[in-house]
């Protein structure tokens, strides 16, 4: 089964608007990270925002914060204020085992974003 | 945030050479590196885990002889990938554990062999 999924391939936004790219993930353990990455074309992966799964309250960092719903295992990044240079690929990913061992990322398929002036 | 450099930012090579990718992180000790392969319009798949000081880790189906991992220092790690052919042509990235367990990711490596 699919640790991590992304539904939309793509989405388009208007400028200064909001808009949410869905993520719903699978998990056993209790102790996990979910966190989201921006890829723009040029490849580099930049980090965006980080939700550990005891965490209470939605994280947010800026224009971007992250719809945390637990039990329906749902990760869900925001977007404020859309910019034209919010235009590129995001990828949800999650870590499982929280805090230990060297436990890699699992990603999901990526969802494009483009923003419409 | 943390920040990975990884260079060279692309390379094109004769086939049958081989290619030397680092990582190095600038602002934090990373003791596990994670080297991923990204295709097209694909997602992230990873190729292995490396550990300052021991072997690598590989994921299955990857080539340990092909992809040489070193991870000599806290704040270096090399990916080789050794006798390289046309099917090896692909975006390589590295990312490295930082503070709050966050993975902060290197620009990326777009080889491609000829």
């Amino acid at each position: 089964a699919q640790k991590i999924t992304q539904t939309q391939p793509g989405m388009f936004v208007q400028e200064k608007e909001a808009v949410t790219l869905d993520c719903t993930y699978d998990t056993s353990d209790q102790s996990y990270g979910l966190f989201w990455y921006k890829q723009p074309s040029s490849g580099e992966m930049i980090f965006l925002i980080y939700q550990g799964s005891y965490d209470e309250q939605n994280a947010t960092e800026g224009r971007y914060s992250l719809n945390f719903q637990k039990a329906r295992k749902s990760a869900n990044l925001v977007i404020s204020a859309s910019q034209l240079g919010d235009s590129a690929m995001y990828f949800c990913a999650m870590r499982e085992g929280q805090r230990t061992g060297a436990n890699n990322l699992f990603f999901g398929t990526g969802t494009r974003l483009t923003v419409i002036p | 945030g943390a920040v990975v450099s990884q260079h060279p930012s692309w390379v094109i090579c004769k086939s049958g050479t081989s290619v030397k990718i680092e990582c190095r992180s600038l602002d934090f000790q990373a003791t596990t590196m994670f080297w991923y392969r990204q295709f097209p319009k694909q997602s992230l798949m990873l190729m292995a885990t490396s550990n300052e000081g021991s072997k690598a880790t590989y994921e299955q189906g990857v080539e340990k002889d092909k992809f040489l991992i070193n991870h000599a220092s806290l704040t270096l790690s090399t990916l080789t990938v050794t006798s390289a052919h046309p099917e090896d042509s692909s975006f390589y990235i590295c990312s490295g554990r930082g503070r709050r367990d966050v993975c902060y990711f290197g620009s990326g490596t777009r080889l491609t062999v000829v």
